[in-house]
C-alpha cells in the first residue's frame, strides 16, 4: 500500500516568507508526527497529532510553527516569518496507534531553504 | 531528560564480516527502542524495536539488535554484512508518554 508522502519535495524561500509542508499520512493511521533534521543531526520531534487534536507540541521551537490536522488525515505544518535557520529536512511519520511500542513510519521528508 | 548517543559517526566493514553499530540510551522508565536506516535521497525506513521480553530482537534484513539493561545499550548487530548495507543508521528512544528521540546517526560502510 501506499506509504507516507510529503509535498513538496522541495521548497525554496525567501527570509520573512511564510510557507506550508503538507504530509499524508499512511491511510488509517490515527498518529502523525512532524520531525525536523538538521545536516549531520538525527531528526528531532516538533508536535505529534492524536486523530485532529495536536497531542504534544512541546517540540515546536517557538510561535512562528504551527500545524493542523482538521480532519484527521492530512496534516499541514505552516512556518511563519521564515529565517535561514529554519532550512532543513522536514519529515512526517504516522503510525497506527499512538502508543510508545508503535514504530513510525517516515515519509521521504520536505527540503526547505530559506535563503 | 532522554537521549541516546551513537558513539561512531562512521563504521567501516567488509563484506561478509559481521557489523556492530553501537546506540547507547537514557530516559525515565522502561525504554523503547528503535532502529531505522535512512538511504540517500529515501526516507527512514523502520529496521526492528525492543519493547519488552527477549533481549535480542530481529528485524528486516537480517538485522538484529541486542537489548541490555544494566548497560543501557541497544547495539544493531548483523552477522554478515553486504555492500547494499552501506547507509545512515539511527538508533531512537522514547518513554511510555514522551517523544521518540534520535541519535545523531551512524554511517556504515561496507567494502567488497
Amino acid at each position: 500500500g501506499a506509504g507516507v508522502s510529503q509535498t513538496p519535495s522541495n521548497k525554496v524561500t525567501e527570509k520573512g516568507k511564510y510557507v506550508e509542508l503538507r504530509c499524508d499520512p499512511i491511510s488509517g493511521h490515527t498518529a502523525l508526527y512532524w520531525y525536523r533534521q538538521s545536516l549531520g543531526q538525527g531528526p528531532e520531534f516538533l508536535i505529534y497529532f492524536q486523530g485532529t487534536g495536536a497531542a504534544d507540541d512541546s517540540g515546536l521551537p517557538n510561535d512562528r510553527f504551527f500545524a493542523v490536522r482538521p480532519e484527521g488525515s492530512v496534516s499541514t505544518l505552516k512556518i511563519q516569518r521564515t529565517e535561514r535557520g529554519d532550512s532543513a529536512v522536514y519529515l512526517c511519520a504516522s503510525s497506527a496507534q499512538a502508543g510508545a511500542y508503535n514504530e513510525q513510519f517516515f515519509g521521504p521528508g520536505t527540503r526547505l531553504t530559506v535563503l | 531528560a532522554q537521549s541516546v548517543a551513537q558513539p561512531e559517526d562512521q563504521v567501516n566493514v567488509a563484506e561478509g564480516n559481521p557489523l556492530t553499530v553501537k546506540c547507547t540510551y537514557s530516559v525515565s522508565g522502561n525504554p523503547y527502542l528503535f532502529w531505522y536506516v535512512q538511504y540517500p535521497n529515501r526516507g527512514l525506513q523502520f529496521l526492528l524495536k525492543y519493547i519488552t521480553g527477549d533481549n535480542l530482537v530481529k528485524g528486516s534484513y537480517g538485522f538484529e539488535a541486542e537489548f541490555n539493561k544494566s548497560q543501557t545499550s541497544f547495539h544493531l548487530k548483523k552477522p554478515s554484512a553486504l555492500v547494499s548495507d552501506s547507509a545512515l543508521y539511527f538508533c531512537a528512544v522514547r518513554g511510555w508518554d514522551t517523544p521518540l528521540v534520535f541519535g545523531k546517526g551512524t554511517r556504515l560502510s561496507v567494502i567488497a
